[in-house]
């Protein structure tokens, strides 16, 4: 079945550090890719997506671009705020399905002053 | 506009007590999830409808039932609860031809 692996954390960086957190997937088909974020004490929320291969998805500073090649989805920001620790899950829509979501197990990102 | 509700916020059970989760949604959409969230294991889908009267299950059904009576609302029932229904669970719909999944802000429920 569907899968998606990312880097799990937690992840610790200073203000205006750089970011990566590393997604790969396994699908059949061709499924649409997303990144979900989840500040403390609340629900999930989009924070970019990308249909097909080659696409990018960028929001808040934010980009992923979508590999076919190498299954990967990788989360990047150049200089991360405060205001960007959360919880951070990468997520596929399994079948082509958009009400079925398969997620990783989510990365911690903890940003400091 | 409320987007996706969620009651209760936090509930405690006792091992083989009964109760309802409520979700419902305002945004016409047709189609409605349920996962449950653990530490370490992201985001499992229960169960889900892709329309009033048809639901259907998930990766981790076993213990819930659900229910869609009306486009708007989509309960999940835990019929005799256990220590491993321990989760927050989360409600989610989507539709209109979107591919975002909008989501409600969670039940705690901790079962002792």
């Amino acid at each position: 079945g569907d899968s998606v692996t990312q880097m799990e954390g937690p992840v610790t960086l200073s203000e205006e550090a750089c970011l990566t957190i590393n997604c790969t997937y396994t699908a059949t088909g061709y499924p649409s890719l997303f990144w979900y974020v989840q500040y403390p004490g609340e629900g999930l929320q989009l924070l970019l997506k990308a249909t097909k291969a080659d696409d990018k998805g960028s929001n808040k500073g934010f980009e992923a671009t979508y590999r076919k090649e190498t299954t990967s989805f990788h989360l990047e920001k150049g200089s991360v705020q405060v205001s960007d620790s959360a919880v951070y899950f990468c997520a596929l829509n399994s079948g082509g399905s958009n009400y079925k979501l398969t997620f990783g197990k989510g990365t911690l990102l903890t940003v400091n002053p | 506009n409320a987007g996706v509700t969620q009651t209760p916020k936090f509930q405690v059970l006792k091992t083989g007590q009964s109760m309802t989760l409520q979700c419902a949604q305002d945004m016409n959409h047709e189609y409605m999830s349920w996962y449950r969230q653990d530490p370490g294991m992201g985001l499992r889908l229960i169960h889900y409808s892709v329309g009033a009267g048809i639901t259907d299950q998930g990766e981790v059904p076993n213990g819930y039932n659900v229910s869609r009576s009306t486009t708007e609302d989509f309960p999940l029932r835990l019929l005799s609860a256990a220590p491993s229904q321990t989760s927050v669970y989360f409600c989610a719909s989507t539709g209109g031809g979107s591919i975002e999944q909008y989501f409600g802000p969670g039940t705690r429920l901790t079962v002792t």
